[in-house]
């Protein structure tokens, strides 16, 4: 399976002000996708991160609050806008590939909002 | 959309002891099972997948049976070992994957 990487592994931010996470995979993949895990919570999804065009958000989502970038087959980032306490969480990026249905993860940024 | 319910949320054995995990799924149209553990301050890694043409499927010690008809599927680790502590995820795929909310497996020494 791809190497998947994320920056930062963490961060710490002050209200009102906005993250960019990145995720990159060492190999061209068809699908990339975000997820939330809050506090000892379940993975929810984002949204989908489509090539050359928009995302594609999962309900309760926003491209306001969430906006998404995938310029290439192996890039994409994901930046928490506007943010609030309520946005600490752990956010994934996961990758598949065309026709299969399975899905990887990258390590997670774990990112604290005071 | 899809409504992934798991159960138990906590579960703890006896080192050497089988574990089972639960899991219902509401949307007929999903067709790929995956399991994935979650240690702590880990990613989430894929143990274990089903797909709905397949009833049960096993590696080493884990193995996963699904019945389409009643519309669940279930984890079960055998000869636990310490390591086999994590959270335990089930997910249901029907155009995108929807997680249950997890199972915290303690496994004692």
């Amino acid at each position: 399976s791809a190497v998947i990487s994320q920056k930062p592994s963490r961060d710490i931010c002050q209200r009102g002000t906005s993250l960019t996470i990145q995720c990159q995979v060492d190999s061209q993949v068809t699908m990339m996708f975000w997820y939330r895990q809050q506090p000892g919570q379940s993975l929810t999804l984002i949204a989908t991160a489509n090539q050359g065009s928009e995302a594609t958000y999962e309900s309760g989502f926003v491209i306001d609050k969430f906006p998404i970038s995938r310029p290439n087959l192996t890039f994409s980032t994901l930046t928490v806008s506007n943010m609030s306490p309520e946005d600490s969480s752990i956010y994934l990026c996961s990758v598949g590939y065309q026709g299969v249905d399975t899905q990887y993860f990258g390590p997670g940024t774990r990112l604290t909002v005071l | 959309g899809e409504n992934v319910e798991q159960h138990p949320s906590t579960l703890s054995v006896q080192e050497g002891d089988s574990a089972v995990i639960k899991c219902t799924y509401s949307d007929s149209a999903s067709n790929y099972f995956p399991w994935y553990k979650q240690e702590l301050g880990k990613r989430p890694q894929l143990i274990i997948d089903i797909r709905s043409n397949v009833g049960e499927k096993k590696d080493q010690r884990i193995a996963v049976t699904l019945n389409k008809t009643a519309k669940h599927f279930s984890l079960h680790i055998t000869e636990t070992q310490p390591e086999d502590s994590a959270v335990y995820f089930c997910a249901a795929y029907d155009y995108k994957l929807s997680f249950g909310a997890g199972t915290t497996v303690t496994v004692r020494a």
